[in-house]
């Protein structure tokens, strides 16, 4: 079975530096996607980034980068540059071709970021 | 940029009643998704819908719920008999395809309490 796991409930970090939230992962799908979604306050799921399992190069998006590593089943979003609007829940995502999951998200529980000023 | 889109943004019922949540998926997505997230834990998935059937439900998604794409836009899904569990919000997404690398781009939710 695919279980995602993000072990920080709360993060702290002060504006402008950077920060790295956790994401592990298991699953036993050799071909598989890793997400993470920002959800603010408001209640919208953001997509923010995405690393898939054949990628050589970890994934960058703006001020967002992912730490791919796959033999430790990791993925943890690294943030640099905090801004006090990066303050939201953020969620790790994984999506698998097989093992009867045709494509939906499983999600971590998430890790609540508070940028301070 | 195009968008999903859900209506209402939030909807107050009676235990027992019945409940539509409706969405507006990307115009050439192929894919469509529902998931709930009960307040304060983790999304959770209910049903992926491809080419006008179910291509997977979890085991939320029992008898109780339906989804329906009535014409070319819109991505129903209801609850026929509302329990006070199904408070939660719901998240509509879609997806071009079905590949591993796709991205679900979700909608703003529908906050769904049930009295």
């Amino acid at each position: 079975a695919q279980k995602i796991t993000q072990t920080q409930p709360g993060m702290f970090v002060q504006e402008k530096e950077a920060v790295t939230l956790d994401c592990t992962y298991d699953t036993s799908d050799q071909s598989y996607g890793l997400f993470w979604y920002k959800q603010p306050s408001s209640g919208e799921m953001i997509f923010l980034i995405y690393q898939g399992s054949y990628d050589e190069q970890n994934a960058t998006e703006g001020r967002y980068s992912l730490n791919f590593q796959k033999a430790r089943k990791s993925a943890n979003l690294v943030i640099s540059a905090s801004q006090l609007g990066d303050s939201a829940m953020y969620f790790c995502a994984m999506r698998g071709r097989y093992g009867g999951s045709q494509g939906n998200l499983i999600f971590g529980k998430g890790t609540k970021l508070s940028v301070k000023p | 940029e195009p968008e999903v889109t859900q209506t209402p943004s939030h909807q107050v019922t009676q235990m027992g009643q019945e409940v539509i949540l409706r969405c507006v998926p990307i115009s050439n997505h192929l894919y469509f998704y529902w998931y709930r997230q009960i307040l304060g834990q983790k999304v959770e998935f209910l049903v992926s819908f491809y080419n006008n059937e179910i291509s997977e439900k979890s085991e939320i998604f029992d008898d109780q719920f339906s989804v329906e794409r009535p014409d070319g836009s819109n991505f129903t899904l209801k609850i026929r008999s509302t329990k006070l569990e199904d408070s939660a919000m719901y998240f509509c997404a879609s997806s071009p395809r079905g590949l591993v690398s796709d991205t679900q781009y979700f909608g703003p939710g529908t906050r769904l309490t049930v009295l």
